[in-house]
């Protein structure tokens, strides 16, 4: 079926050091994948996003890797700010036969910066 | 540049009325959608519009009803509102539907049924 989950609902880390976030998908025929930033009382906002054929894309101190083999997606955030405090989504695109397309969201990790 | 803008920002229901949520974008985006989100869960789609002039079910469209106005303007409405239906409740757009990174959410709008 489809459904996409993250590993841990929080991560806790010390401003300044490294962050990953996991992400499984179940769906081997979704063919783009995106990460979104929300913060308490607002939308998502747009991170980053990366298509199936593409092992690992780069941003501004974020990266996000995809590995087909298993399934996986993850976001690296580098030296985390108390700024990137909020929940993470990652979403696959998952396009059906009219190609119309959908865009599932997984639950969610709380990501918190320690000062 | 507003960007996507949603009305109201609060709302509280009894069960059996009905309203409208509106949702506006200024971006020249082609795509809209609806979504809900539920405490410790993530965005459910409910309804999108890939065009103006088309609307189509997502995950989760029963009670609710949804009218792309003109490009800019995407309602939904719940007709006989429930307690289920309470969530808070995002419009987004994008250019093109779902293909373009650009995929921008509104700020939301809080909805209670009781």
């Amino acid at each position: 079926g489809e459904s996409v989950g993250l590993h841990l609902p929080t991560l806790s880390v010390q401003e300044g050091d490294n962050s990953i976030i996991n992400c499984a998908y179940s769906n081997s025929a979704s063919d783009y994948f995106i990460w979104y930033k929300q913060e308490s009382g607002k939308g998502p906002q747009f991170i980053i996003d990366i298509r199936s054929n593409m092992d690992k894309r780069q941003g501004q101190r974020v990266t996000v890797l995809l590995n087909k083999t298993v399934k996986h997606l993850s976001l690296q955030i580098a030296a985390t700010q108390p700024g990137d405090s909020a929940v993470y989504f990652c979403a696959e695109n998952i396009f059906g036969s009219s190609n119309t397309g959908k865009l599932i969201f997984g639950q969610g990790t709380t990501l918190q910066v320690k000062p | 540049n507003a960007g996507v803008t949603q009305t109201p920002k609060f709302q509280v229901l009894k069960t059996g009325q009905s309203m409208t949520l509106q949702c506006a974008q200024d971006m020249n985006h082609n795509s809209m959608y609806w979504y809900r989100q539920d405490p410790g869960m993530g965005l459910r789609l409910i309804y999108y519009s890939a065009s103006e002039g088309t609307t189509d079910k997502g995950e989760v469209p029963n009670g609710y009803n949804v009218s792309r106005l003109n490009k800019r303007e995407f309602s939904l409405r719940l007709e006989s509102a429930a307690p289920s239906q309470t969530s808070v409740y995002f419009c987004a757009s994008s250019y093109r539907h779902l293909m373009n990174t650009e995929a921008f959410f509104g700020q939301g709008t809080r909805l209670t049924v009781v």
